[in-house]
């Protein structure tokens, strides 16, 4: 079965732009959680949708807004990009908000320069 | 504070040894304790998920478990594969699936 699908891989930006990243869960999955993964830190959790309503949010910056689409898949935005927005943007989906069977895509590797 | 300690940080072995990765928690409440497969640059890939009452856990050659009691955990590795070579985290959920607590992993390198 196909895992969780993020789009694109790598993202090259210059600050101030805006980039959106996209995230396909796992068929059936209904949940989509967002983080963010800078360079040798651990992944810090931005925002979750379940039944494409938000359900928690965590450290996301006003300028990165969210949301999950009626197919569940999820689109991350982000504006007015900054260095330290450089980092490892992982998207993990489940089925059932809040479950523990949270699996992981590949990640999309950003990089504001 | 809620906190992940991995042990050691990072590790050395030849092909076909076993070995076994620990992780000391100070997380409350306690929901359940996770390991994960994080090559360098890709999604964590997980391996295990125990709850407070399941103290072992098998998924083919890794073997996890979990002692509630002194809030620790091991994840064992049976005849180590070259494939293994990647970072294990220990990752803890405080009651919220969530908000997770990370340990900093450890770095195992898996040598011909």
């Amino acid at each position: 079965a196909a895992g969780v699908i993020q789009s694109p891989r790598h993202l090259i930006k210059e600050k101030r732009e805006t980039a959106t990243l996209k995230c396909y869960p796992i068929s059936r999955h209904d949940t989509v959680y967002w983080y963010q993964q800078g360079p040798g830190q651990d992944p810090q959790f931005l925002i979750s949708f379940y039944e494409k309503m938000q359900s928690d949010k965590g450290s996301i910056p006003d300028r990165f807004s969210a949301q999950q689409f009626s197919d569940y898949h999820s689109e991350l935005n982000m504006s007015s990009l900054e260095l330290g927005d450089s980092a490892l943007y992982f998207c993990a989906s489940s089925l059932g908000d809040n479950s523990y069977e949270q699996y992981f895509g590949p990640g999309t590797r950003l990089t504001v320069t | 504070k809620n906190q992940v300690e991995q042990s050691p940080q990072s590790l050395i072995i030849l092909e076909g040894k076993n070995c076994t990765l620990q992780c000391n928690y100070t997380v409350s409440p306690f929901s359940n304790l996770r390991w994960y497969k994080q090559d360098t640059g890709r999604g964590p890939v997980s391996l295990t998920i125990m709850t407070f009452s399941e103290n072992t856990k098998s998924n083919g050659r890794y073997t996890a478990t979990l002692d509630a009691d002194t809030k620790q955990s091991s994840l064992h590795i049976t005849a180590s594969q070259l494939s293994d070579s990647a970072s294990y985290i220990c990752v803890v959920s405080a009651g919220n699936n969530r908000k997770l607590i990370w340990g900093l992993g450890t770095s195992l390198a898996v040598n011909p």
